[in-house]
């Protein structure tokens, strides 16, 4: 249990277009999904927290016009990259934060490897 | 706020011997403490974590951790490493509060193993 899976998994775009990447919890519904970028051979970095139904809580530094995100239902969020260019290029990953017994707990999706040419 | 120190950025290791992996946090509270594991160009994979109790935590794959407050320390061990255990190793904290699961990671520790 516990599936999180993200689409696509790769994609390659030309400079200055949009790009949507879907996470998806599969067998299981929550409320609060996060969106994390990692460099290469560099550590994750949270880049917001969206919450079913609100806006996302992004962190500080992070610029909400260029990466949109969407939470519209409690087993899909979604981030648009708008208007890419090649500093964009990165592995982005989701996570799906399920409640358990003492505290909670994010399952990860396996990443888009994002290109921008 | 919180954050998360792995001191090593790359170990490397025998096939078969035993490995630790260190870990120390900074934050006001005992937080709730994760290591995951993340092959090249995958997402993460949940190893241990510890919320409350028993300070020592058995994970998968035969991954332990002892949660030590005194020294702000989780450290990551396994008695004998297999050559698929080469990948990079993350600690993780989060805010001991019911419900919010914010996550901060370490830099990462990359492992590698050698026959």
């Amino acid at each position: 249990g516990a599936v999180v899976s993200q689409h696509p998994s790769r994609v390659i775009c030309k400079s200055g277009t949009s790009v949507k990447i879907e996470c998806r919890s599969l067998d299981f519904q929550a409320t609060t999904m996060f969106w994390y970028r990692q460099f290469p051979k560099k550590s994750l970095m949270l880049m917001a927290t969206s919450n079913e139904g609100s806006k996302a809580t992004y962190e500080q530094g992070v610029e909400k016009d260029k990466f949109l995100i969407n939470h519209a239902s409690l087993t899909l969020s979604t981030l648009t990259v708008t208007s890419a260019h090649p500093e964009d290029s990165s592995f982005y990953i989701c996570s799906a934060s399920l409640l358990l017994a003492g505290g909670g707990e994010q399952f990860f999706g396996p990443g888009t490897r994002l290109t921008v040419l | 706020a919180q954050s998360v120190t792995q001191p090593d950025i790359h170990i490397t290791v025998s096939e078969g011997a035993s490995l630790e992996l260190r870990c120390n946090y900074s934050y006001g509270a005992t937080p709730y403490l994760f290591w995951y594991v993340q092959s090249p160009g995958q997402g993460l994979q949940l190893l241990l974590k510890y919320f409350s109790g028993d300070t020592l935590v058995q994970g998968i794959k035969g991954f332990e951790a002892e949660f030590k407050r005194s020294q702000s320390s989780f450290n990551l061990r396994k008695p004998s490493v297999h050559w698929s255990d080469a990948a990079e190793y993350f600690c993780a904290v989060s805010p001991g509060d019911f419900g919010n699961e914010k996550l901060t990671f370490g830099t990462g520790t990359r492992l590698t193993i050698i026959p």
